[in-house]
């Protein structure tokens, strides 16, 4: 059973709309939640983190966390084809906190 | 400062060869992580530090894997007898340890072919 799920994709959605990207993970416990990037040959980069219930906004994006419903999703306003990339969520299990667990990724694809 | 940094950043190896990967932390991060990304997959934790000491090695795929780190800094990943199924990126992640999992930041990675 995967512990932190994302639908592959791929999302497309048109330039200047909103892309709403979503995650559910499996425990509890958990109380990091993380947003990374990844273009196609690269590393991923943080995009945002997330510790609290509700929403956390920076620039265009923002993070929302529910903690009850055990999701957590990923808002990227006006987005822009330089947004097209694979998005990772990531949380921390179990006891360790400093150990992410990373969902398969969803990509993005925003068409001019 | 400086970010994570790997090397070799590409290694091609005959099947049955061992491997060295090389990881360098950001300076002062404590904690340091090793994933596996397979072509088109996400990432597969491998195993994680905390200053010297492994106290998650739970991803490590066979034996044929381990991993050490020195001085809370550097970090070998080493494969012996690869096979083929080991080819894929092996990224490396550093944090700070403040508590609450802090923010990993990424090398760029090592591609591994495994001929």
């Amino acid at each position: 059973q995967k512990e932190v799920e994302q639908n592959s994709g791929p999302l497309s959605v048109p330039e200047g709309a909103i892309a709403s990207l979503n995650c559910t993970y499996s425990d509890r416990g958990s109380q990091s939640f993380f947003w990374y990037r990844q273009y196609s040959g690269k590393s991923p980069e943080l995009i945002m983190s997330i510790y609290s219930n509700g929403d956390k906004e920076d620039g265009r994006f923002t993070a929302q966390l529910n903690k009850a419903s055990q999701y957590v999703s990923l808002l990227i306003r006006d987005s822009q084809p330089s947004d097209s990339a694979t998005y990772l969520c990531a949380v921390n299990i179990g006891d360790n906190t400093d150990k992410l667990i990373f969902g398969t990724g969803t990509r993005l694809q925003v068409f001019p | 400062g400086a970010g994570v940094s790997q090397s070799p950043s590409n290694k091609v190896t005959e099947k049955g060869k061992d491997v060295e990967l090389r990881c360098d932390p950001i300076s002062g991060h404590t904690a340091l992580y090793w994933y596996r990304q397979r072509l088109g997959q996400g990432l597969e934790f491998l195993i994680y530090f905390q200053g010297n000491s492994a106290p998650d090695k739970s991803g490590l795929p066979s034996d044929r894997f381990s991993a050490e780190r020195t001085g809370e800094s550097v970090s070998t990943l080493t494969i012996q007898r690869t096979q083929q199924e080991d080819s894929a990126v092996y990224l490396c992640a550093s944090s700070k340890h403040r508590g609450l999992t802090d923010t990993q930041y990424f090398g760029p990675g090592t591609r591994l072919t495994v001929l």
